[in-house]
């Protein structure tokens, strides 16, 4: 298993700025991930950031709005850029220790929100 | 490609009664499937997992699943709810191929409410 850390827990942002999230585990980790949790809604994969390359982005998410940093193997950061009030949600990083299992641990998520 | 389907929404069950939650799954790979739960703010947590092997798997917190490839469902059951079961609660799926890189679909979610 893996302990997850983010911060901040929380932040209320003005729209047109930029928000920067930590994720930190206790351990090194190749693959993270970064998804987002509308309000009421389920979670979305954003991208995946593996030490050592860009950041891989699903459909719909683009590095320009969601910089990803992956300097280390137990660190990551995403930043929401330009941020609007469609932006509110919770995002969470989580990592997959065991490669080949595909079994996720999760941090306990930033819950932002835009005005 | 990949989905999840959780069928209800909301499900609400009194204490001590089975607690039935049901997910069906698409997958053009032989699938990974997992259930997690997520408390009122709190990230999720990982309840149970198929991967292979023994169709049935049992998680915490009493919880169980069971891996039907042909009805392609993996519906979540307990025997007896408790009122700390109250979640909301998401089944996902992965490709089993090392190639799939981890990525996990989930479905809409459920939300349990146990009532005393």
């Amino acid at each position: 298993s893996a302990v997850i850390s983010q911060k901040p827990s929380r932040d209320i942002c003005q729209r047109g700025t930029s928000l920067t999230i930590q994720c930190q585990v206790d351990s090194q980790v190749t693959m993270m991930f970064w998804y987002r949790q509308q309000p009421g809604q389920s979670l979305t994969l954003i991208a995946t950031a593996n030490q050592g390359s860009e950041a891989t982005y699903e459909s719909g998410f683009v590095i320009d709005k969601f910089p990803i940093s992956r300097p280390n193997l137990t660190f990551s950061t995403l930043t929401v850029s330009n941020m609007s009030p469609e932006d509110s949600s919770i995002y969470l990083c989580s990592v997959e220790p065991d490669r080949g299992y595909n079994e996720q641990f999760f941090g306990p998520g930033t819950r932002l929100t835009v005005l | 490609a990949q989905s999840v389907t959780q069928l209800g929404s909301h499900v609400s069950v009194s204490e001590g009664a089975l607690v039935l939650l049901r997910c069906n799954y698409s997958s053009s790979v032989p699938p990974y499937l997992f259930w997690y739960v997520q408390y009122p703010n709190q990230g999720l947590q990982l309840l149970l997992k198929y991967t292979t092997g023994a169709t049935l798997v049992k998680g915490i917190n009493g919880f169980e699943a069971e891996f039907k490839k042909s009805e392609t469902s993996f519906h979540l059951t307990k025997p007896s709810a408790h009122m700390s079961d109250a979640a909301e609660y998401f089944c996902a799926v992965s490709g089993s191929s090392y190639n799939q890189g981890g990525k996990l679909i989930f479905g809409q979610g459920t939300e349990l409410s146990v009532k005393p």
